[in-house]
């Protein structure tokens, strides 16, 4: 079984302040992960993946996740904000041999500052 | 260039209406998807096809059927529809063993 929390349904930062979005999983093989954003109204749009290879992800936009399996963490960062990184977060896992599906954290909504 | 497109974008409709969604992906992926996100914005899978065959089906009401037509096309169709599937309805398509999806717009479904 698969499954993600993710700490925080809001955070609050100020524009170039350092984001930290937390996601914590929990999967019994080894886990696939993803950070997805959502701007209002909109679908969905891949931030970044972790596929078993580099621990340390980069993704568009600036922003960065780094595997710990020590930590079964997946915690998403941008060293400094900006005004149109508000949004709504998802984390998601998956595995091999899963069929695709995925499990999504209930998400974070990141506010931004000015 | 739309990759992943749903129609209709907003559905407000009666309870015990039978109403449909439709979805399409011109990325040539082989496996779609539909997920369903409630008021407090969980995200849940529904349904899944890869080539028209279903391959995910999770705890769902038999009340909704996805129906494939093709491997760029799927749709979902609900009947007698109740206010506790009022919630946006993402269509999501990949290759499959790529393990990155690609989501559509959204239908946001109200159900008064």
């Amino acid at each position: 079984a698969q499954s993600v929390t993710q700490l925080g349904s809001h955070v609050s930062v100020s524009e170039g302040a350092l984001v930290l979005l937390r996601c914590n999983y929990s999967s019994s093989v080894p886990p696939y992960l993803f950070w997805y954003v959502q701007y209002p109204n909109q679908g969905l749009q891949l931030l970044l993946k972790y596929t078993s290879a580099a621990t340390l992800v980069k993704g568009i936009n600036g922003f960065e996740a780094e595997f710990k399996k020590s930590e079964t963490s997946f915690h998403l960062t941008k060293p400094s904000a900006h005004m149109s990184d508000a949004a709504e977060y998802f984390c998601a896992v998956t595995a091999v041999g899963n069929f695709n599906k995925f499990y999504f954290g209930s998400g974070t909504k990141l506010n931004v500052k000015p | 260039d739309t990759a992943v497109s749903q129609t209709p974008k907003y559905l407000v409709t009666q309870m015990g209406n039978d109403k449909s969604i439709k979805c399409e992906q011109n990325l040539g992926h082989d496996t779609m998807y539909w997920y369903k996100q409630d008021s407090k914005k969980f995200l849940k899978i529904m349904f899944s096809y890869n080539n028209k065959e279903l391959i995910i089906n999770e705890t769902v009401p038999n009340r909704f059927s996805p129906k494939s037509p093709d491997k760029a096309h799927l749709n979902l169709h609900i009947n007698s529809l109740e206010l506790g599937d009022s919630a946006v309805y993402f269509c999501a398509s990949s290759v499959r063993g790529a393990y990155e999806q690609y989501f559509g717009p959204g239908t946001r479904l109200t159900v008064t």
